[in-house]
C-alpha cells in the first residue's frame, strides 16, 4: 500500500463546478504539499502546509493532521485548471518528499 | 531570476551509454533533489542532497550517481544507460536543509533509452 493515496485518480468536470481533490496518508508528516503539473510541462508548488488551511486565488487546501487527510479544493472552476495535481507529504524525521500517484483534472468549457 | 535549470530538456542514449544530466539553481538553497516520474506512478526520489558535500540515496538509487561539489549545482550521472531508465527526470530544491519546505522544480529533461 502506497503511503500516499490521492482520490480520484481522473476527474472531469465542467466549467464553474466546485472541485474537491483528496490525499490520505498513512505516515507521520512535518509537511503536506500540493503540487500542480500541467500537461507536457513542469511541477509548481501550490501550498505547503502542516495545520489548518490556506488560500490562494480559488484554491483552497486543508488538513486534518489527526485524520491524516488533506483536501484541494477549487472554486469555479476553470479549463485552463486543468492539469494533474500531485500531493506529496515530508516523512517526519526524513529529510524526503513521497509522492501520491497524482489526480487528473479536466475541466470542459 | 533563473531558479532551477535542467539541461538537456531531452535526450536519447544508447544501452550502456553514460550521461550527465545536470541541475543548477541560483536561490542558495541547500537542499536539492532528483526524482523520476513514470505513467502511472508518482515521482520517485533518487539521490538527494542537504548541503554541499554531503548526498543520500533516495528511493532508487541504483544505476546513478550523484555529487554536490557546490551548493548551486547537483548533477545525476547514468553510469551505464538501460531502457528501464527512460523516464522523466525533474531536479528540485528548497531552502533549508531538509524537504520541509517550498520546493521548487526544474522544468525536467525527458530521457529515452535504446
Amino acid at each position: 500500500k502506497n503511503e500516499v493515496e490521492q482520490s480520484p485518480q481522473n476527474l472531469t468536470a465542467q466549467e464553474g463546478e466546485f472541485i474537491t481533490i483528496n490525499c490520505s496518508y498513512s505516515v507521520g508528516i512535518s509537511a503536506l504539499h500540493w503540487l500542480q503539473q500541467h500537461p507536457g510541462g513542469g511541477i509548481v508548488s501550490l501550498f505547503m502546509l502542516s495545520s489548518g488551511k490556506k488560500k490562494h486565488g480559488r484554491l483552497i487546501a486543508t488538513i486534518n493532521i489527526q485524520e491524516k487527510h488533506s483536501s484541494l479544493h477549487i472554486t469555479a472552476s476553470h479549463p485552463r485548471d486543468s492539469a494533474v495535481y500531485i500531493c506529496a507529504v515530508t516523512i517526519q524525521g526524513a529529510q524526503k518528499l513521497v509522492f501520491g500517484q497524482g489526480t487528473r483534472l479536466t475541466i470542459n468549457p | 531570476n533563473a531558479g532551477v535549470t535542467q539541461t538537456p530538456k531531452f535526450q536519447v542514449l544508447k544501452t550502456g551509454q553514460s550521461m550527465t544530466l545536470q541541475c543548477a539553481q541560483d536561490m542558495n538553497h541547500e537542499y536539492m533533489s532528483w526524482y523520476r516520474q513514470d505513467p502511472g506512478m508518482g515521482l520517485r526520489l533518487i539521490h538527494y542532497s542537504v548541503g554541499a558535500g554531503i548526498t543520500d540515496q533516495g528511493e532508487v538509487p541504483n544505476g546513478y550517481n550523484v555529487s554536490r561539489s557546490t551548493t548551486e549545482d547537483f548533477p545525476l550521472r547514468l553510469l551505464s544507460a538501460a531502457p528501464s531508465q527512460t523516464s522523466v527526470y525533474f531536479c528540485a530544491s528548497s531552502y533549508g536543509g531538509g524537504a520541509w519546505n517550498i520546493q521548487y522544480f526544474g522544468a525536467g529533461t525527458r530521457l529515452s533509452v535504446l
